[in-house]
């Protein structure tokens, strides 16, 4: 595996289930990130990780749970989601934080009913 | 305020044409200028940065960037059909540890 991959690709969950979504870079990279993508709307920045510590939190309701076992592995837990939470969730990451380059994995496409 | 602008667009562009893709943004102390492509149902894929002022080439994409007017631009010569997708404007945030982007810019290459 090369780059940055995310498990499962699309996933249809009711509002009661509760899911986890894997991120894995493959890149040495320090730094990683999740953010969400709706239509028409630009990326929203969810959670920045660097170091495996959590150094941003937009925000970000409850009912998503980041977890970041090491620098290269990154899981959202899900639960009791709404269905305005459908979206494209992306995972990136980059060398350090600051601002740099950032490498996305392929998303994972999310459907709440 | 938005802290990145881009022109929602679709900007036609008819195939071998030049593209010109504009961004603004808003915090003076931004350092680093990115542009991604993301092609429909796709994650996005960087394909410039820049740091300094001035012109960065490679391949057809030329990224423009002016510190002093606060934008940042990125010309496709030859636009091919296959450049047709959505490109993003990605500026970093100077009181954060963040890319801040914009809402992006739909290009159609018309064969």
């Amino acid at each position: 595996e090369t780059g940055v991959t995310q498990t499962p690709r699309h996933l249809v969950m009711g509002m009661t289930n509760k899911k986890s979504l894997k991120c894995e870079q493959h890149l040495g990279h320090n730094a990683m990130y999740w953010y969400k993508q709706s239509a028409k709307k630009p990326l929203e920045l969810m959670f920045v990780y660097n170091f495996k510590e959590q150094t941003e939190n937009n925000s970000v309701p409850s009912r998503f749970s980041p977890e970041c076992p090491n620098s290269s592995h990154l899981f959202l837990h899900l639960h009791t989601l709404q269905p305005e939470d459908s979206a494209l969730y992306l995972c990136a990451s980059s060398p350090q934080t600051g601002g740099g380059e950032q490498f996305f994995g392929p998303g994972t496409r999310l459907t709440v009913l | 305020q938005k802290e990145v602008e881009q022109n929602s667009g679709p900007l036609s562009v008819p195939e071998g044409a030049i593209a010109s893709l504009n961004c603004t943004y808003s915090d003076r102390g931004s350092q680093s200028f990115f542009w991604y492509r993301q092609y429909s149902g796709k994650s996005p894929e960087l394909i410039m940065s820049i740091y300094s002022n001035g012109d960065k080439e490679d391949g057809r994409f030329t990224a423009q960037l002016n510190k002093a007017s606060q934008y940042v631009s990125l010309l496709i010569r030859d636009s091919q059909p296959s450049d047709s997708a959505t490109y993003l404007c990605a500026v970093n945030s100077e009181y954060g540890n963040k890319l801040v982007f914009g809402a992006g810019t739909i290009l159609r290459v018309k064969s």
